[in-house]
């Protein structure tokens, strides 16, 4: 079954500290992945996209690996902001396009001042 | 401005009246989806479409329709909706794998939250 797992569920950090949201997958066959930030109430927003052949791809303060052998992948904060208070959802793909999309259920990041 | 657009964004209705829920989105793209997201489910996909006159069911399509009349606007239809579809909803557009661009990403709209009394 194509499932995506994100840990933790929550996590609650101080502001300027760094943090690693961790994202499991057992899709197949596998196309991309990526991971979207998503205030409280709005749409998701896309951070990165990667593909097989990509490892490392960043986004300002942010950074995501991915290690397609062990089916595993982080996005790394650095610095946090409180504007960085948000849900973190890992998408992967199993086929080019927008078709064939499993999402996980998200990580729930607070930033306390 | 490349955006996606519902309306509207907030809904409180009663059982069983029939109700729509537009999206528009100006990119052009082929391919547009709605979703439900409910707390500790993630976002779960309801219909989607890959071009005009093309629909096919997502994961969750009971309770809905939709229709793909012009390219650019995917509407939500709830015929007789039921307290269970209390939820915020999400459409989303994107290419498809045939375009060049395939590996772009998907744009979600600001969502429509939705409760059925």
């Amino acid at each position: 079954k194509n499932q995506v797992e994100q840990s933790p569920q929550s996590l609650i950090i101080l502001e300027g500290k760094n943090c690693t949201l961790q994202c499991n997958y057992t899709v197949s066959p596998f196309s991309n992945l990526r991971w979207y930030k998503q205030d409280t109430g709005r749409g998701p927003v896309s951070l990165t996209i990667m593909t097989f052949s990509e490892n490392t791809k960043s986004n300002g303060r942010y950074t995501a690996t991915l290690d397609a052998d062990t089916k595993q992948s982080s996005l790394h904060i650095t610095a946090s902001q409180l504007s960085d208070s948000a849900s973190y959802i890992c998408v992967v793909s199993r086929g080019f396009g927008n078709e064939k999309l499993t999402f996980g259920t998200g990580t729930r990041l607070t930033i306390i001042p | 401005e490349a955006q996606v657009t519902q309306n509207p964004r907030y809904l409180i209705t009663v059982t069983g009246k029939k109700l729509t829920v537009t999206c528009s989105q100006n990119m052009n793209h082929e391919y547009m989806s709605w979703y439900r997201q409910d707390p500790g489910l993630g976002l779960r996909q309801i219909y989607y479409s890959m071009n005009v006159e093309v629909t096919d069911k997502g994961d969750v399509p009971e309770g809905y329709k939709v229709s793909r009349k012009e390219k650019r606007n995917f509407p939500l239809i709830l015929e007789s909706p039921s307290p269970n579809q209390t939820s915020l909803y999400f459409c989303a557009s994107g290419w498809t794998s045939g375009h060049m661009a395939s590996t772009d990403t998907q744009y979600f709209g600001p969502g429509t939250r939705l409760t059925v009394l």
